[in-house]
């Protein structure tokens, strides 16, 4: 079993809607959690960064939710945009370590 | 400022060939890591390189794999006598190696093999 689950696995919606992205982790103690983007063909690109004490971060039409006490965290997306059709992938970051644990991601495509 | 590069970005090689992959990870970050991304897979830990000494080669999947890094710059992934279940993207990162770091994530190789 994965340590870091995301849902859905795959997701189409239209341009102008809202979105949300799940990500279940087993990580424990965790130091960070991270959400990257993943254009076909590209590296992932770091979206955000939320500590363990921290609930909320947004970048951009992009905001982040953490809830450590359920290992819950959710990517919203908010007006999408064509340009946001890529993989979104969940990582998260075990205590005292550098290792980066990842998703399996959730790929979304977003149609005019 | 240039980020990460690696080279080739496609490689396609026979079945028992050995094939080394590039990375050019972002000037004066000390740590590189190597990473593997089949299809349909999440992205799996290879290698991690501090400086030139890699502490830790836990995710390297059989000893075809190797890497080294040289002058705390470019590293190179080779795989020898490769199979086709080595074909997946290739992905490295590199990061300044703070406590809260962010691994910027160069655009991968492409690695088939046929």
């Amino acid at each position: 079993k994965n340590q870091v689950e995301q849902s859905p696995q795959s997701l189409i919606i239209l341009e102008g809607k809202n979105c949300t992205l799940q990500c279940n982790y087993t990580v424990s103690p965790f130091s960070n959690l991270r959400w990257y983007k993943q254009d076909t063909g590209r590296g992932p690109v770091s979206l955000t960064i939320m500590t363990f004490s921290e609930n909320t971060k947004s970048n951009g039409r992009y905001t982040a939710t953490l809830d450590a006490d359920t290992k819950q965290s959710s990517l919203h997306i908010t007006a999408s945009q064509l340009s946001d059709s890529a993989s979104y992938i969940c990582v998260v970051i075990a205590s005292g370590t550098y290792k980066y644990i990842f998703g399996t991601g959730t790929r979304l495509k977003v149609l005019a | 400022g240039a980020g990460v590069s690696q080279s080739p970005s496609n490689k396609v090689t026979e079945k028992g060939k050995d094939v080394e992959l590039r990375c050019d990870p972002i000037s004066g970050h000390t740590a590189l890591y190597w990473y593997r991304q089949s299809l349909g897979q999440g992205l799996e830990f290879l290698i991690y390189f501090q400086g030139n000494s890699a502490p830790d080669k836990s995710g390297l999947p059989s000893d075809r794999f190797s890497a080294e890094r040289t002058g705390g710059s470019v590293s190179t992934l080779t795989i020898q006598r490769t199979q086709q279940e080595d074909s997946a993207v290739y992905l490295c990162a590199s990061s300044d190696g703070t406590s809260v770091d962010t691994q910027y994530f160069g655009p991968g190789t492409r690695l088939t093999v046929l």
